[in-house]
């Protein structure tokens, strides 16, 4: 196990709702990123937080927001949901926010999302 | 923008045979890094093994190998002895050094080890 924890592990929401995903980063860690894996498909980067700060997003609409805590646990938000935006998100701790392209990053199990 | 395509969608190997998996990518920055991710049906990503753009040997995890062409843009892994437990989804992905930590990957290959 790698020590990051998500929850919840399943979510159903419905069209227009907002939702929020939790995760748990690995002790030490500072960094956290969050990853959309639609079905069949590679994840997908869509943000990165150090220390607090964004730093770093990928192409995903504002309605797609987060936070850091000083303990370096994160939120997704997600506002105004969208039927395509069901999908596994998964995120990984790693130390480091300037990016040493060695650092391993560790994921958490993830919270499948399902919007009807 | 970096780039990695992974052209095989299902492989089937026998156990305690070898396969590789194919993987190519694209970049014009020098500096990176090239990962191996393994996701089993539980969703998890678990990591494998590491190449550094600048690493003169190919990276080796156990019975993980990475075969790294760095003229050819491809870094292929190579699971020797194959279990039936390695039967999942295998991701390919990239960072680039200074691009914080994020991870671009490919769109996968599962791998089902048959006995």
């Amino acid at each position: 196990e790698t020590g990051v924890t998500q929850s919840p592990t399943h979510l159903i929401k419905t069209r227009g709702q907002q939702v929020t995903l939790r995760c748990s980063s690995q002790s030490g860690h500072n960094t956290v990123s969050w990853y959309q894996q639609a079905l069949g498909q590679g994840p997908q980067f869509i943000f990165q937080y150090y220390r607090e700060e964004e730093n770093g997003r990928g192409n995903f609409p504002p309605r797609f927001s987060g936070l850091q805590f000083p303990n370096y646990s994160s939120e997704l938000n997600v506002n105004a949901l969208e039927l395509d935006d069901s999908a596994l998100y998964l995120c990984a701790s790693s130390l480091g926010g300037t990016g040493h392209s060695n650092t391993e990053a560790f994921f958490g199990q993830g919270t499948r999302l399902t919007v009807v | 923008a970096q780039k990695i395509t992974q052209t095989q969608p299902g492989m089937f190997v026998q156990e305690k045979e070898a396969v590789t998996l194919d993987c190519t990518y694209d970049t014009s920055d020098p500096s990176y890094g090239l990962f191996w991710y393994k996701q089993p049906s539980s969703g998890e990503m678990i990591f494998l093994i590491y190449q550094g753009s600048y690493d003169q040997q190919n990276a080796t995890e156990g019975r993980y190998s990475l075969n790294f062409q760095k003229a050819r843009k491809s870094a292929n892994l190579v699971i020797s002895a194959s279990q039936l437990g390695d039967s999942a989804m295998y991701f390919c992905a990239m960072r680039l050094t200074g691009g914080g930590n994020k991870l671009t990957f490919g769109t996968g290959t599962q791998l089902k080890v048959e006995l």
